[in-house]
């Protein structure tokens, strides 16, 4: 499969620990997405990676949230501190630079904080 | 920034019966705007998309319309089939600081009745 792929697809938590997500993206893919989708609502915009540079963060992202792509391949996207609120999908998405090109998205962490 | 208005949140129709999906963005600089289904339990995935110097794009029997002047852009799906049924997003991205982010929309679940 040469899509996006994420891990883990599910992952349930208790309140206050710590949860970390990996994504790989589609492999000549430069530029990388984090998105996070509630119930009945379409994906919010997270962070954007350019190869390695994270380059815009969305005021959504507290600071218990924290990204990386360390050699501009996989990225991983790790929440501290997990509230209740932090329930949600996590979706990860690449796509081409240059210009305004598909996002190709990965299949989700669904992920529940008890 | 930018905030991306989607109507209606549901619409039901009859198997091949039209159906259009309406949104209205509000940054006038956004200058692409792609459409994702979403199945149930499954990742967003293209399925047309325009940019800001198109006013029309037809795909066999899915077509998207855009009007800038209005800051609208319209679904258009003709002789719809059960395998239609999904969860329809669209969105718009801002030129801000080069990241092509995508803003959805809160999404129409669309049912098409045999």
């Amino acid at each position: 499969d040469t899509g996006v792929s994420q891990n883990p697809r599910h992952k349930i938590t208790k309140r206050g620990q710590n949860v970390t997500f990996r994504c790989d993206p589609i492999s000549e893919h430069n530029r990388l997405y984090w998105y996070r989708q509630t119930l009945g609502q379409g994906p919010e915009f997270l962070t954007y990676f350019q190869n390695e540079a994270q380059l815009e963060k969305s005021r959504l992202l507290s600071d218990r949230f924290s990204a990386e792509r360390p050699k501009g391949s996989f990225s991983t996207l790790e929440i501290q501190r997990t509230e209740q609120g932090d329930s949600a999908m996590y979706l990860c998405a690449s796509s081409l630079g240059r210009g305004y090109n598909e996002q190709f998205f990965g299949p989700g962490t669904r992920l529940t904080v008890l | 920034g930018e905030n991306v208005e989607q109507h209606p949140s549901t619409l039901s129709v009859q198997e091949g019966d039209s159906a259009v999906i309406k949104c209205t963005y509000s940054d006038s600089a956004s200058n692409y705007f792609p459409w994702y289904k979403q199945e149930l339990g499954k990742r967003p995935q293209l399925i047309i998309d325009i940019r800001s110097n198109v006013g029309e794009k037809k795909d066999q029997r899915i077509a998207v319309t855009l009007n800038k002047t209005a800051k609208h852009f319209s679904l258009h799906i003709t002789e719809t089939q059960p395998e239609d049924s999904a969860v329809y997003f669209c969105a718009a991205s801002p030129p801000v600081d080069s990241s092509y982010k995508l803003i959805f929309g809160s999404g129409t679940r669309l049912l098409v009745r045999p």
